[in-house]
């Protein structure tokens, strides 16, 4: 079940703005997946890292692996109003889907 | 190359019917999970199979089964349906085991009634 603290919970914001959201464990994770999942569909992977204190990027967005390997942060520069939709940290200890641990999500929303 | 498929999209039953529920996974993937969604808990691991056999197991009742085929294609069954299983179930498929990098399906909304 959901034990990562996923922050903001929602965000409004403009078009063209940067937005940023995180999430916070108690727990060392080895992997750290962030989604994207839009209405009435499964989520889609935006970017996976897999070392403390990596910074990885995919077109607008970026994402961060903590180095104390219990956070992650996710920011996406520029936001267009595709970008509304609701965006999923995901933890993963190990090696097996056991071990993933998802967060709440972040719901997004772009004023044009 | 086809993505992951979840039929049916939709689905109303009645509370202590059973379920079944069909994923076809991308084509070259052998591991297949199973999540249920809902707006209170959140994404839930259900079970992963790897080449026919079930590798992992959330915590979840033993009404909750599945089985995956020779070709990948997996099941999900749920038994005496109550109406707290009233979710979204997603499938993902996966080139290595254990479900990272999986790419998710668009779901099965079933809702007991």
């Amino acid at each position: 079940g959901q034990q990562l603290n996923q922050s903001p919970q929602s965000m409004f914001i403009q078009e063209g703005e940067d937005v940023s959201m995180n999430c916070t464990s108690s727990s060392i994770f080895n992997t750290w997946l962030w989604y994207k999942q839009d209405p009435g569909e499964g989520p889609v992977l935006l970017i996976a890292l897999y070392k403390a204190g990596e910074l990885t990027s995919n077109g607008r967005l970026t994402a961060q692996f903590g180095i104390t390997r219990k956070d992650s942060f996710l920011n996406i520069s520029a936001s267009i109003p595709s970008d509304v939709g609701i965006y999923f940290c995901a933890g993963q200890r190990g090696y097996n889907n056991n071990d993933m641990r998802f967060g709440a999500g972040t719901r997004l929303t772009v004023k044009p | 190359k086809a993505g992951v498929t979840q039929t049916p999209r939709y689905l109303i039953k009645t509370r202590g019917q059973q379920v079944t529920l069909s994923c076809s996974p991308i084509s070259g993937h052998r591991s297949v999970s199973w999540y249920q969604q809902t707006p209170g808990q959140g994404l839930q691991f259900l079970f992963e199979y790897f080449s026919e056999t079930q590798r992992n197991k959330g915590n979840f009742p033993g009404r909750f089964s599945g089985r995956q085929f020779s070709n990948s294609r997996s099941e999900m069954n749920v038994s005496t349906l109550e109406l707290g299983d009233s979710a979204l179930y997603l499938c993902a498929s996966s080139d290595r085991a254990g479900g990272t990098e999986a790419f998710f399906g668009q779901g099965t909304r079933l809702t007991v009634v």
